[in-house]
């Protein structure tokens, strides 16, 4: 069975810098493309960042220079780095998988972890 | 970057009713549309990909389709479990770009 648990979060002041982690079971996530998204309370949807089978990587431009996603094979774990956070950056973070490589519609999704950037 | 203009933003339906939640794409994406479904405090949840597949164990009441660059989910008799926010979601190009949603409610 997939499932994807994503750990990390808490209250942070503005500048500072939280690691997420996004622990995943039943599939690899060297094997497929996998994404953050965001959620800022009450609003949508916000595509953040990608890293793709092949390890190349791509990101929102209101992150970009500041968040970086990696993973780590061995422990089949997806983190995002964020840096500089600023207020706006507050949402509740999902980690997701897509189905198959080369789609990028995402098809198991974690319960997300709440950012809160505030002083 | 391209723009996802989703209508209505909220919706008042029955139990039984015929739903249509509409998405216009700002450029051509192909058919490379899904939708998702969102309860209060959830995950989102895949419904339908590539405009019109119906993602396994989603209820054939839950449909899409597309005429250019206008993308339909159609949810042909509302069920309880149904009152939830959906989204669509492009992903012709990166950066993915979402629809700003449409809620569901209890009429």
């Amino acid at each position: 069975e997939v499932q994807l648990v994503e750990s990390g979060g808490g209250l942070i002041q503005p500048g500072g810098s939280l690691r997420l982690s996004c622990a995943a079971s039943g599939f690899s996530v060297s094997s497929i493309y996998m994404s953050w998204f965001r959620q800022a309370p009450g609003k949508g949807l916000e595509w953040v960042s990608v890293i793709y089978n092949g390890g190349a990587t791509d990101y929102a431009d209101s992150v970009k220079g500041r968040f970086t996603v990696s993973r780590d094979n061995f422990k089949n774990t997806l983190y995002l780095q964020m840096n500089s956070l600023r207020a706006e950056d507050t949402a509740l973070y999902y980690c997701a998988k897509t189905s198959i490589v080369g789609y990028s519609y995402f098809d198991s999704w974690g319960q997300g972890s709440l950012v809160t950037v505030s002083s | 970057d391209i723009q996802m203009t989703q209508s209505p933003s909220t919706l008042s339906a029955s139990v039984g009713d015929r739903v249509t939640i509409t998405c216009r794409a700002s450029q051509s994406i192909s058919k490379w549309l899904a939708w998702y479904q969102q309860k209060p405090g959830k995950a989102p949840k895949l419904l339908i990909y590539t405009t019109s597949s119906l993602e396994s164990g989603v209820p054939s009441r839950f449909s899409g389709s597309a005429s250019g660059t206008e993308f339909t989910l159609t949810i042909s008799s509302l069920q309880p479990d149904d009152f939830a926010t959906y989204y669509c979601q492009q992903y012709n190009a990166y950066p993915l770009t979402f629809g700003g949603g449409t809620k569901v409610e209890i009429k």
